[in-house]
């Protein structure tokens, strides 16, 4: 059980596009999403929390027109980088908490974003 | 605001050799501590959970001790394999419900 999936694994797009990453819960309801990015030989960093069914918090110093999150349903929250350069170029990790009271996160596979 | 600080950065251990990784918080309000494994390019796998409540969490070869009000967890893990290599990191879940991650440990176990 708890099973967070990510699509896409990976994927490499041309500056100026946006991109969009699907966080799935598959055998829960996550009322609540995290979005985290790794740079190469770094720790992952909270970009922003998500609710479903409100707008999510961005953490200090993420654009969040540049980030944009939606959390539609309890099992789906996408993140869109939109006009992509590439510094954006990194790997974008979900995390979902269901909705039982637990405080455990589940994470998902991450995703490899690169930007040429 | 929360510092989580592993140490060390990387360590190299010959097969069979017990690991010891290190990780230290600055704020003792939190409700959980969490130990993840990641191998390169790929996602995390959660490996130990400890509650502030308790006091360790054991799972197979591995041992994760928490000491919340001296800031520090230890994750022990019994006879090293090659398949150990990996980055540990350990993340704490504070009372802002979000959590924060150490730099991680690099793990090296040679044949």
């Amino acid at each position: 059980g708890a099973v967070v999936s990510q699509h896409p694994s990976w994927v490499i797009c041309k500056s100026g596009t946006s991109v969009k990453i699907e966080c799935r819960s598959l055998d829960f309801q996550a009322t609540t999403m995290f979005w985290y990015r790794q740079f190469p030989k770094q720790s992952l960093m909270l970009m922003a929390t998500s609710n479903e069914g409100s707008k999510a918090t961005y953490e200090q110093g993420v654009e969040k027109d540049k980030f944009l999150i939606n959390h539609a349903s309890l099992t789906l929250s996408t993140l869109t980088v939109t006009s992509a350069h590439p510094e954006d170029s990194s790997f974008y990790i979900c995390s979902a908490r269901d909705g039982k009271g637990s405080n455990e996160q589940f994470f998902g596979p991450g995703t490899r974003l690169t930007v040429l | 605001k929360q510092e989580v600080t592993q140490i060390p950065a990387a360590l190299s251990v010959p097969e069979g050799e017990n690991l010891v990784l290190n990780c230290s918080f600055t704020d003792s309000a939190i409700y959980n501590l969490q130990w993840f494994r990641q191998d390169p390019g790929k996602g995390l796998t959660s490996l130990l959970l400890i509650q502030s409540s308790q006091r360790e969490q054991t799972s197979g070869r591995l041992n994760a001790s928490l000491d919340k009000s001296s800031g520090r967890s230890t994750l022990y893990i019994a006879a090293s394999q090659p398949g150990d290599s990996a980055t540990y990191l350990c993340a704490v879940l504070g009372s802002w419900g979000k959590l924060q991650f150490g730099a991680g440990t690099q793990v090296v176990v040679t044949p």
